[in-house]
């Protein structure tokens, strides 16, 4: 099946700061979704995003399906971008299959 | 208006205890799911079902067991509890083939 990995695991910043998250996937794809996983444990979902490039305030998400890779802008951090970013891809019969998540905190 | 709704959000049960955990679903999609998450925050596909197949991650005991009463709706039953079992546990849901999947808020499901 499809493997998804995302880096870094871990991020630290300073609030203010910028970022950008890395998930790459084994197969060809025809979607690719953004997750962010808040300190109280809901899913949110950031960007539905099968090709090309997307903006939503101070996030922003492209993906490049022929190179088989998407990336998560998140710019000015601020201490509620804290949490857990997962990127999934679909697997076998479309099932969405995740990645590890890339564990963020942004200290004030 | 919550598009994926799961009750209850805490569960605590004893060892050998059977539990379900319900899934509706407002969104008219066709495909709903199950998700484990453990203790290292990795999310892992439990159960896929639409109406037309159930597909079963292979590692999943069968002491767990997704029922669908409707198109709306896939509950999640788990028989004889072990400590094991205790993470959080998603709903999910897409239609299938778009596959934009929308997530229910969690149950954290202790055994004692």
């Amino acid at each position: 099946g499809i493997q998804v990995e995302q880096s870094p695991p871990d991020l630290i910043l300073q609030e203010g700061a910028n970022s950008t998250l890395r998930c790459n996937f084994s197969d060809s794809v025809n979607n690719l979704q953004w997750f962010h996983q808040n300190p109280w444990g809901q899913l949110i979902n950031l960007f539905y995003i099968p090709s090309g490039t997307k903006q939503n305030g101070r996030l922003s998400a492209t993906t490049v399906a022929t190179e088989r890779y998407s990336l998560l802008y998140i710019s000015s951090s601020q201490t509620t971008d804290s949490g857990v970013y997962f990127c999934a891809a679909p697997g076998g019969s479309y099932i969405p299959t995740f990645g590890r998540g890339t564990s963020l905190i942004v200290h004030p | 208006d919550t598009a994926v709704s799961q009750t209850p959000k805490y569960l605590v049960t004893q060892m050998g205890n059977d539990k379900s955990i319900k899934c509706e679903q407002n969104l008219g999609h066709d495909t709903m799911y199950w998700y484990k998450q453990d203790s290292k925050k990795f999310l892992k596909i439990m159960f896929s079902y639409n109406n037309k197949e159930l597909i079963i991650n292979e590692t999943v005991p069968n002491r767990f067991s997704p029922k669908s009463p409707d198109k709306a709706h896939l509950n999640l039953h788990i028989n004889s509890l072990e400590l094991g079992d205790s993470a959080v546990y998603f709903c999910a849901s897409s239609q299938e083939g778009v596959s934009e999947a929308f997530f229910g808020q969690g149950t954290r499901l202790t055994v004692v």
